[in-house]
């Protein structure tokens, strides 16, 4: 079946450095991806999207690359700050039985060091 | 605060019981999804309403499950039965109409325990 999940359950990065979340999908027509970020008890938050039509898109301190080719998706978050905690979702629209729905990967947990 | 609330936050109840949850969405979104969340894991798609047709149910959406929308604006969902696999965080999402965007909103979640 179609899936979205991501390579790693964990990630420890310095605060000052850049993070790098990674996510790979598997034969969709989605055209379009959403990266979310998730605090303890809180629902997720929407960070920045892609169209499958980019191949990147900036945001404030995020960047989102696609690559179709090899069907992956990351997140880099710059100069990454305590605040950055949390995991980490990607998603995918996808229309499918005349709706749009989204599937989630499992996450993964950024853990900022000071 | 996205401007999505559900209520309640956190409910414990007694396996065999039934629950409401409530979600109020953003109030010009005229799409609303019910999701399932379970610890280290994505949140999983329940449901979805356009307006206040619920036009897809996920397959995990059990004959105990039930929700509604009855007038396209809040929306309930409802476990009948409770079993301790329906622990879990019940998340509420609304989107705009498709023109305007595919971005969903998220509420914060009600957790559920069933013991």
């Amino acid at each position: 079946g179609e899936s979205v999940g991501l390579h790693l359950p964990t990630l420890s990065v310095q605060e000052g450095d850049n993070s790098i979340i990674n996510c790979a999908y598997s034969n969709s027509a989605s055209d379009y991806f959403i990266w979310y970020k998730q605090e303890s008890g809180k629902g997720p938050q929407f960070i920045i999207d892609i169209r499958s039509n980019m191949d990147k898109r900036q945001g404030q301190r995020v960047t989102v690359l696609l690559n179709k080719t090899v069907k992956h998706l990351s997140l880099q978050i710059a100069a990454t700050q305590p605040g950055d905690s949390a995991v980490y979702f990607c998603a995918e629209n996808k229309w499918t039985s005349g709706t749009y729905k989204y599937i989630f990967g499992t996450g993964t947990r950024l853990k900022v060091l000071a | 605060d996205t401007g999505v609330s559900q209520n309640p936050r956190h409910k414990i109840t007694k396996r065999g019981q039934n629950v409401t949850f409530r979600c109020d969405p953003i109030s010009e979104h005229n799409r609303l999804y019910w999701y399932r969340q379970t610890l280290g894991q994505g949140p999983e798609f329940l449901t979805y309403f356009q307006n206040e047709a619920q036009l897809e149910k996920s397959r995990l959406l059990s004959d105990r499950f039930s929700a509604e929308r009855p007038k396209g604006s809040f929306s309930t969902l409802e476990i009948q039965r409770t079993e301790q696999g329906d622990s879990a965080m019940y998340l509420c999402a609304s989107s705009p109409p498709v023109f305007q965007g595919y971005e969903q909103y998220f509420g914060p979640g009600t957790r559920l325990t069933v013991t």
